[in-house]
């Protein structure tokens, strides 16, 4: 059981937006930053997607967005294309914890 | 650019030890903290821990705290994560991954490291 709350799958067609939530508790998400990963294959290195809750590293586009809201984060995927057909992960540190916690990851499904 | 290149593959059986490395290159290795983390074929990520090769500060997850070592050698830009006795539960990839400001940061990984333990 993740301390981080996901769905564990998602789906839409290209070109639709897509929104993955995260749920967490006043010892994560609410005081701490909300971070993204993609794993777009089984066994490949995670990439960081969105950190600080909504910012984008470079190079990521900004079809990507993350929002944050008291004890919840979500993802947004806004024209969705067949490559963004991955798991897609939410962590933040947690105070109680003192570690970084992971969601149980949501694989997307574009169809 | 920055670099994580992860030791190879393993195979061990129950109670043998292991030590697998993560050499970073491209950036001040001394700097950043590096974070393990563990990924159980078929499962989700869980952080093990992380250690700042700066002065070799050490931190756990208490899920792993007491089942592994991390630890760095700062001379040659490596980081570790260590098993004194496997189980057949330890069977995972493993990533290293460096950590910029903020808990749960992560912008590089290694490629990632399988190790199977099996009887």
């Amino acid at each position: 059981q993740s301390v981080l709350t996901q769905p564990p799958s998602a789906s839409g067609t290209p070109g639709q937006t897509v929104t993955i939530s995260c749920s967490g508790s006043t010892s994560n998400i609410e005081y701490n930053f909300v971070f993204w990963y993609q794993q777009q294959l089984p066994g490949t290195a995670p990439k960081l997607l969105i950190y600080r809750n909504d910012q984008r590293p470079s190079g990521v586009p900004d079809r990507f967005s993350g929002s944050k809201s008291g004890t919840s984060a979500s993802l947004a995927i806004s024209g969705l294309r067949s490559e963004d057909e991955a798991d897609y992960y939410c962590a933040a540190w947690d105070d109680n914890l003192n570690a970084v916690v992971f969601g149980g990851g949501t694989k997307l499904t574009v169809l | 650019e920055v670099q994580l290149v992860q030791s190879g593959a393993e195979v061990k059986k129950p109670g043998e030890s292991l030590k697998i490395s993560c050499e970073g290159s491209g950036y001040s290795f001394t700097n950043f903290w590096i974070g393990w983390v563990r990924q159980v074929p078929g499962k989700g990520l869980e952080w093990m821990g992380i250690v700042y090769p700066g002065d070799s500060d050490t931190r756990y997850s208490p899920s792993f705290q007491g089942q592994v070592t991390i630890s760095a050698d700062k001379s040659i830009s490596t980081a570790y994560l260590q098993w004194r006795s496997l189980k057949a539960s330890d069977t995972a990839i493993y990533y290293c991954a460096r950590q910029t400001d903020d808990g749960g940061e992560y912008d590089s990984w290694g490629q990632g490291t399988l190790v199977t333990v099996s009887s």
